[in-house]
């Protein structure tokens, strides 16, 4: 089945740092990929929509020039989380549609556990 | 604005029996439904996707249906096992809302043994 990895899985950060989130397509080209945030026992929310090749879609109040996306190819895009704070720490999951599938089935990452201190 | 609702928030059963967990959705104009797991600290593990045209999926001993006229879904576990106890998220994505799949806040199941 299709396969997305999300590197680092864990990070802990200092206040006022940058990081960089990867999430990769392994077995599949993804012209679309998604970014999402969970707090604690709460459900996924949508941050951004990324395209590969143009800008990103951002949701209603998430700041786009905080939490930057690239999608450079068809097989990654980045989050950095830019200037990070204590309120950033979430865990952060990205998901990839396979260009060939006709479901419009998304896969999954395995997350990025952000702890901001 | 879209929603998915999912019922019981929380759910404990004996090993063993049978369950049904609860998707409801606002919009009949859906592209698909899909129904994850997710452990403790884990990303997402997709279960089932039911594409718009069709009524049920099944895997192993889960069975997803839909009704899109009514705006539900359900999720049948049988036989239940202590492994089966994650959190149960169903998505829907909607046509009004393209790429955006719409998750539902999650039904806890503890199956215990």
């Amino acid at each position: 089945g299709a396969v997305v990895s999300q590197h680092p899985s864990r990070v802990i950060c200092k206040s006022g740092t940058s990081v960089k989130i990867e999430c990769r397509s392994l077995d599949f080209q993804a012209t679309t990929m998604f970014w999402y945030r969970q707090f604690p026992k709460q459900s996924l929310m949508l941050m951004a929509t990324s395209n590969e090749g143009s800008k990103a879609t951002y949701e209603q109040g998430v700041e786009k020039d905080k939490f930057l996306i690239n999608h450079a190819s068809l097989t990654l895009s980045t989050l950095t989380v830019t200037s990070a704070h204590p309120e950033d720490s979430s865990f952060y999951i990205c998901s990839a549609r396979d260009l060939g599938a006709v479901a419009y089935e998304q896969y999954f990452g395995p997350g990025t556990r952000l702890t901001v201190t | 604005k879209q929603e998915v609702t999912q019922i019981p928030a929380a759910l404990s059963v004996p090993e063993g029996e049978n369950l049904v967990l609860n998707c409801s959705f606002t919009d009949s104009a859906i592209y698909n439904l899909q129904w994850f797991r997710q452990d403790p600290g884990k990303g997402l593990t997709s279960l089932l996707l039911i594409q718009s045209s069709q009524r049920e999926q099944t895997s192993g001993r889960l069975n997803a249906s839909l009704d899109k006229s009514s705006g539900r879904s359900t999720l049948y576990i049988a036989a239940s096992q202590p492994g089966d106890s994650a959190t149960y998220l169903c998505a829907v994505l909607f046509m009004e809302y393209g790429n955006k799949l719409v998750f539902g806040a999650g039904t806890i199941l503890r199956v215990k043994s």
